[in-house]
Formats: structure tokens, sequence, C-alpha cells
């Protein structure tokens, strides 16, 4: 099992260019969470989805961010018109059942480090 | 919304010493789990313990639902326990279900 993949590694993007950031949940896992981590604001939920819907966003800047899972072997999440606030480690993190049941632990990736220039 | 809150923010042992690490939060959590952050690395779960007291190796954990506060206890630090632990707490309403995170104790352990 390699656990959760994040790519790319690292990425750097212009001040008003697109960043799209991968994630390849663990086989198996129905639910995928993105969160973004920063020195000043720490982890931050941004959204989620269970068996490939979109079940809350509600951690999503409004404008220029947006998350899809087209298959249940990866989700993208695309930053569009990247600013320098927009730097950070993105993180994402797989489970087996997304919270439908009782006890359940979250299985992250080692992040993407977005540097908006 | 719920909050997590963690102390110390960090603290400095030599090895072999005991770490005691808090967490406080806002609110009724059905679930509190106890992550450890390797600098520059990905997070990983350690424990999951709602209430009562749970240990795996040298980490113990005891969480006071009705207090809302937990503690992680990590005996014997070794130079390699070095890292941010970070304590979280599942917000489930409405059908989501997400973790909300403190901001953590930065662990060094000296040799």
């Amino acid at each position: 099992n390699a656990g959760v993949i994040q790519t790319p590694r690292h990425k750097v993007t212009g001040k008003g260019q697109e960043a799209t950031l991968w994630c390849e949940p663990i086989s198996g896992h129905s639910a995928v969470f993105w969160y973004r981590q920063t020195i000043v604001q720490g982890l931050e939920f941004l959204t989620y989805f269970r068996n490939q819907a979109p079940i809350d966003d509600s951690g999503m800047p409004k404008e220029r961010f947006s998350a899809q899972m087209p298959n249940q072997s990866h989700s993208t999440l695309k930053i569009q018109s990247t600013q320098p606030q927009d730097s950070a480690v993105y993180l994402c993190a797989s489970s087996l059942w997304g919270g439908a049941r009782a006890a359940e632990t979250l299985y992250f990736g080692s992040g993407t480090r977005l540097t908006v220039l | 919304g719920q909050q997590v809150q963690q102390s110390p923010a960090s603290l400095v042992l030599q090895e072999g010493e005991n770490a005691e690490l808090q967490c406080n939060f806002s609110s009724t959590a059905t679930q509190l789990q106890w992550f450890y952050q390797s600098p520059g690395g990905s997070l990983v779960s350690l424990l999951s313990n709602p209430s009562g007291t749970k240990h795996t190796g040298r980490l113990t954990s005891t969480t006071v639902t009705k207090e809302r506060r937990s503690s992680l206890h990590i005996s014997s630090s070794q130079t390699t326990d070095s890292g941010t632990y970070l304590c979280a707490i599942v917000a489930a309403s409405s059908g989501s279900w997400q973790l909300i995170f403190g901001s953590g104790t930065q662990l060094t352990v000296m040799p």
C-alpha cells in the first residue's frame, strides 16, 4: 500500500497563473479530504468528497478555488489566478468511510508545497 | 465554530525525559485524534481516543470528555520523537464530517 500520493511535491507559480494539485487516495477508501497548512493559520479544512460526491466545501475560498473527484482513484484541487497568499502546503487525506462509521482514521499524503511568486 | 487549543506551543526535553502535551476543545467531541508531523513530513495518526485512556508503545492518551480536554504522554522521550504533535477533533454536522486541528506542540528532544 503506497499510501496517499500527492503530486507534485513542489510547485512554483507566478502571480496570476493557474495551479493544479493532484491526489491519489488509498485504494478502497471512499473519502478524500483537502487541507491547507501555513505557519500562521495552521491546518485549515478546505473540502471533502465521499464516494466521489462533494460533501462539504465550507473551507474553500469561494473564488479561484475548485476541487473535483472525477473517479475514485484521484482528486484535483485547482487554484486559478494564484496569489502570494495562496502559498502553503496543500495536504490530501483519505479515509475508509468518510465519517459514515463512528471511529475512523485519516491518512495524509506528503503534501504539495505551493509557492506563488 | 469549534476550537482546539494546544499547550505548550513548544517543549524542549533531554532524551529520556517524559513529555506531557495538552489539548482543550470548545465543545463535546465525538472523536479525538492525535497526530505527529515530522519536520517537513506528512501527518501520521498516533491515537484515536474520544474518551478514557489509551496506550500504544510509549504513548498514553487520556481524554476527559466532559471536561473537554485530552493529554498525550510520551515516556522516555527519544531524539526521533522530535516534531510537531497535533490534536484534532471531529466536527460533524448535517452530513459533513471533518477534523478541526489545534496549532500543535513542537517537541524537541535533545541528545
